[in-house]
């Protein structure tokens, strides 16, 4: 089942933080997080497994609440170049294959 | 450097033909994976194969067909069944698919019906 991903789309203005939360209706083993500028490949952010651990990516982190079967990303302070479409993919097990949620659009401007 | 490459970077189609899109990697991944992109949509898993001569269905895999004859490559053909086929393809490769390993992408190629 396809996870959730809140808000559909976002506007910022630089230096300003956003969250981006992504939610599934089954239990979760992990959630991985991506972006993807217009026309380009995806690029790998981070993954996190149950456990309700949090993960930094500079000024790019996300937890996971395994009982909430939700993970939110949070962007700190944000950059121009953090524009993009901003996709959260889960997995029920170790061996069900990664499910993408529909994405988040988030355009930081001057 | 290590990386995926696909092509074409974009791909017409005719009615009633096959088309087959190339993705290779030198990665020295075991699993690879087939993805179709439509606005709105999010990335949708068409086919993955985590061995050499092995590959499974994802959740949208009529009209495609798939082949992986060696590691490295693992290309997708379009079919004449495929009745909507216009749509941006992502290939994308992984360690052991179980260990929880990051995907890496290609640049995609984009198809449109001529």
């Amino acid at each position: 089942q396809q996870p959730v991903q809140s808000p559909q789309a976002v506007i910022l203005r630089e230096g300003e933080d956003a969250v981006i939360n992504c939610s599934s209706s089954k239990a979760l083993y992990s959630v991985h997080w991506y972006r993807q500028k217009h026309g380009e490949a995806p690029v790998f952010l981070m993954i996190l497994l149950k456990g309700g651990e949090q993960k930094g990516h500079d000024k790019i982190s996300a937890s996971f609440n395994e009982k909430k079967q939700q993970s939110s990303l949070y962007l700190t302070a944000s950059q121009l170049s953090y524009s993009g479409t901003y996709f959260c993919g889960t997995r029920g097990t170790s061996y069900d294959k990664v499910i993408f949620g529909p994405g988040t659009s988030l355009s930081v401007i001057p | 450097d290590g990386g995926i490459t696909q092509s074409p970077k974009y791909l017409f189609r005719k009615e009633g033909q096959n088309v087959t899109l190339s993705c290779e990697q030198n990665l020295n991944h075991d699993a690879m994976y087939w993805y179709r992109q439509d606005p709105g949509q999010g990335l949708r898993l068409i086919y993955y194969s985590q061995i050499v001569n092995d590959f499974q269905k994802g959740d949208i895999a009529e009209g495609y067909s798939v082949s992986r004859e060696k590691k490295e490559s693992f290309p997708l053909t379009v079919t004449s069944a495929q009745k909507n086929p216009t749509a941006f393809y992502l290939c994308a490769s992984s360690l052991l698919d179980r260990a929880n390993q990051p995907q890496h992408f290609g640049d995609g190629t984009r198809l449109s019906i001529l």
